[in-house]
């Protein structure tokens, strides 16, 4: 069975600090790895890794994949309340041309002032 | 570019009842999925559909059921409601092709409790 397992599940920083999110997956057919901002309703994307040890930036976010140790790292740097969401995971399986998204329970992150 | 739309927004049912939700992809998309989220079980996969035609399906009993039209408007019908349906229901939708593969754009989803 597919899984994804994100770490901490819980998080609370105050402004200004930096932090780091935690994604390992066991999955069959391995496609990519996607991360998700939720808010409100709507998870929104973030970044879409398919390639080890790229990292990939926008503006104080960034995140990278290990192929070899299956698990992702997510990083937000200057936090600002703003950034306070919960964070998802997912893993793209592939198979018969589907898409299919895993996800993980998410890291419910709380910037205080 | 408009996003995701999903309609109703919130709905209310009882046990026994049936219901059908509705969504919009982004103008282009061809494929359309549907997942559950729930506090527990987080956000799990229904479906997908793409062409017209379901390319997968989850874990999900029978009375959980979809369908696409030629516009690629998409609708979810669950049959027979359960207490344990009471989820936001969240569509998303993406390019579908396999070579380069967009990621899912996701709708406000449909806030659905079961009385």
């Amino acid at each position: 069975e597919d899984k994804v397992v994100q770490s901490p599940l819980s998080l609370v920083v105050h402004e200004g600090d930096t932090v780091t999110l935690n994604c390992s997956y066991e999955v069959t057919n391995f496609r990519s790895l996607l991360w998700y901002k939720q808010e409100k309703k709507a998870p929104t994307f973030l970044f879409m890794l398919t390639s080890s040890g790229i990292e990939k930036k926008s503006g104080r976010l960034s995140s990278i994949l290990d192929k070899k140790e299956l698990f992702s790292i997510l990083n937000i740097t200057a936090t600002q309340t703003g950034d306070s969401a919960v964070y998802l995971c997912a893993v793209e399986v592939s198979g018969a041309g589907s898409y299919q998204l895993t996800f993980g329970k998410g890291t419910k992150l709380s910037v205080i002032p | 570019k408009a996003g995701v739309t999903q309609t109703p927004r919130y709905l209310i049912k009882t046990r026994g009842q049936q219901v059908t939700l509705s969504c919009s992809p982004i103008s282009g998309h061809r494929s359309v999925s549907w997942y559950q989220q729930t506090p527990g079980q987080g956000l799990q996969f229904l479906f997908e559909y793409f062409s017209e035609t379901q390319r997968n399906k989850g874990n999900f009993p029978g009375r959980f059921s979809g369908r696409q039209f030629s516009n690629s408007r998409s609708e979810m019908n669950v049959s027979t409601l359960e207490l344990g349906d009471s989820a936001l229901y969240l569509c998303a939708s993406s390019s579908g092709s396999t070579a380069p593969r967009s990621p899912l754009h996701f709708g406000n989803g449909t806030r659905l409790t079961v009385t």
